[in-house]
């Protein structure tokens, strides 16, 4: 069964504290890992895709990386802003579903 | 820019009285999608539209039903909101091909049930 597990559950980081957040899953023929920021009462916002193992992206602080085993979604220098529950979902089976991690609440403090 | 709408934002109804969410998109993408989010939870997939095939997921309660009747637009009903169907209710889209798989997912409608 396709699997995803994120940690840590919550983080609390000082601005300008870069730290990183993990998400592994256990699927039969990856076929992409997602990265979604999701902001209280909104819908989830989509940051990255990763499709092979050894690729990153990067967005403005964030930077992801994927393994055959693990994606890292790494914040620097973070800034109260990037406060939000980051998701990481993979499709399951065959079809169009998407399996989500329960995802990482970051809290950035001043 | 290109995206995907909910209507409304809030929707509060009564316990039993039929409601209807709506959801429409101007990316042009093929597939979509309804999920309900209840606090502090994953996504939980409802259903999806292949183009205009149904996919209903085995534990969605027959109390959901969903209707597409056109590719940009597309509405979860409710037929007797219960209590325990208060929840965020997410759209997403999606097109299909390779390496397109990414879904677009809509700001939600929150549901109160009173």
């Amino acid at each position: 069964e396709d699997q995803v597990t994120q940690s840590p559950e919550a983080l609390r980081l000082q601005e300008g504290e870069s730290s990183s957040l993990n998400c592994s899953y256990t699927v039969s023929g990856l076929r992409g890992l997602f990265w979604y920021r999701q902001d209280p009462g909104k819908g989830p916002e989509f940051l990255f895709t990763l499709y092979s193992a050894g690729e990153e992206k990067e967005k403005e602080r964030l930077k992801a990386t994927l393994t055959k085993k693990e994606s890292f979604l790494h914040i620097t220098a973070p800034k109260p802003e990037d406060s939000a529950t980051y998701l990481c979902a993979v499709p399951a089976g065959g079809g169009n579903k998407l399996t989500f991690g329960t995802g990482t609440q970051l809290k950035v403090e001043l | 820019d290109a995206m995907v709408i909910q209507n409304p934002r809030y929707q509060v109804t009564q316990f039993g009285k039929p409601v209807t969410l709506s959801c429409s998109q101007t990316l042009n993408h093929n597939v979509m999608y309804w999920y309900q989010q209840k606090s502090s939870q994953a996504p939980k997939l409802l259903f999806h539209y292949y183009d205009k095939d149904f996919n209903n997921e085995a534990d969605t309660p027959d109390n959901f039903q969903s209707r597409r009747p056109n590719t940009s637009f597309c509405f979860l009903d409710i037929r007797s909101p219960g209590l325990g169907d208060a929840a965020m209710y997410l759209c997403a889209t999606s097109r299909t091909g390779t390496n397109q798989e990414t879904q677009y997912f809509g700001p939600g409608t929150r549901l109160l049930v009173l």
